[in-house]
């Protein structure tokens, strides 16, 4: 299957300060790529959508100017959380998707962010 | 709203038992995709199906799309502690947007 890179895989930051999290896909080119938060024994939950070259869709409750997406290429996606405080302390993970038609989303190892 | 509903939410097993996982809904999915989580990863795509009634294997797991492809299943044959995990259902309608069960979660124990 298709390979998804994330880095960081962990962040340990202080709050206030901002951290940036990239995703890659290795071998192909995507489309469009998602980014998701997910708590402890829950399941993932859509944060927001990004398409090459165009502005990123948030999903609802998600604050687009705490979190910052920039999709630049069509192999690069990144997610800056800003300003950082305890309560964004969660896992993130991206993940691409490489066709219009074909829903197959492959995953990157996301990101433990830990904000002290 | 759609919604991807799973069951069970939790499954403990003895190595060597059979399980089913359900995922249903009352939308139609133009497709429907299982992945594998463990902890502190990210989850790997297993299958996707397409086709209603479609039935795919892979190793000791079937997957089995509704032939109104409204709702999908999972079994295992005699299961394996490599199977624990997290194992979620997503569904796309045609657009965008995929919408993920809420997740089964296995442990099966040697």
């Amino acid at each position: 299957g298709a390979v998804v890179s994330q880095h960081p895989s962990r962040v340990i930051c202080k709050s206030g300060t901002s951290v940036k999290i990239e995703c890659r896909s290795l071998d192909f080119q995507a489309t469009t790529m998602f980014w998701y938060r997910q708590f402890p024994k829950q399941s993932l939950m859509l944060m927001a959508t990004s398409n090459e070259g165009s502005k990123a869709t948030y999903e609802q409750g998600v604050e687009k100017d705490k979190f910052l997406i920039n999709h630049a290429s069509l192999t690069l996606s990144t997610l800056t959380v800003t300003s950082a405080h305890p309560e964004d302390s969660s896992f993130y993970i991206c993940s691409a998707r490489e066709r219009r038609g074909v829903n197959e989303q492959f995953f990157g190892p996301g990101t433990r962010l830990t904000v002290l | 709203t759609q919604l991807l509903e799973q069951s069970p939410q939790f499954l403990s097993i003895q190595e060597g038992e059979n399980l089913t996982v359900y995922c249903n809904s009352s939308s139609v999915f133009s497709s429907l995709q299982w992945y594998r989580q463990e902890p502190g990863e990210g989850p790997v795509l297993l299958v996707t199906v397409v086709t209603g009634g479609e039935v795919k294997k892979l190793k000791r797991l079937t997957f089995q799309f509704g032939d109104a492809r409204k709702d999908s299943s999972l079994h295992i044959t005699a299961a394996q502690p490599g199977d624990t995990g997290l194992y979620l259902c997503a569904a796309n309608t045609g657009g965008f947007k995929t919408i993920f069960g809420a997740g089964t979660r296995l442990f099966v124990k040697a």
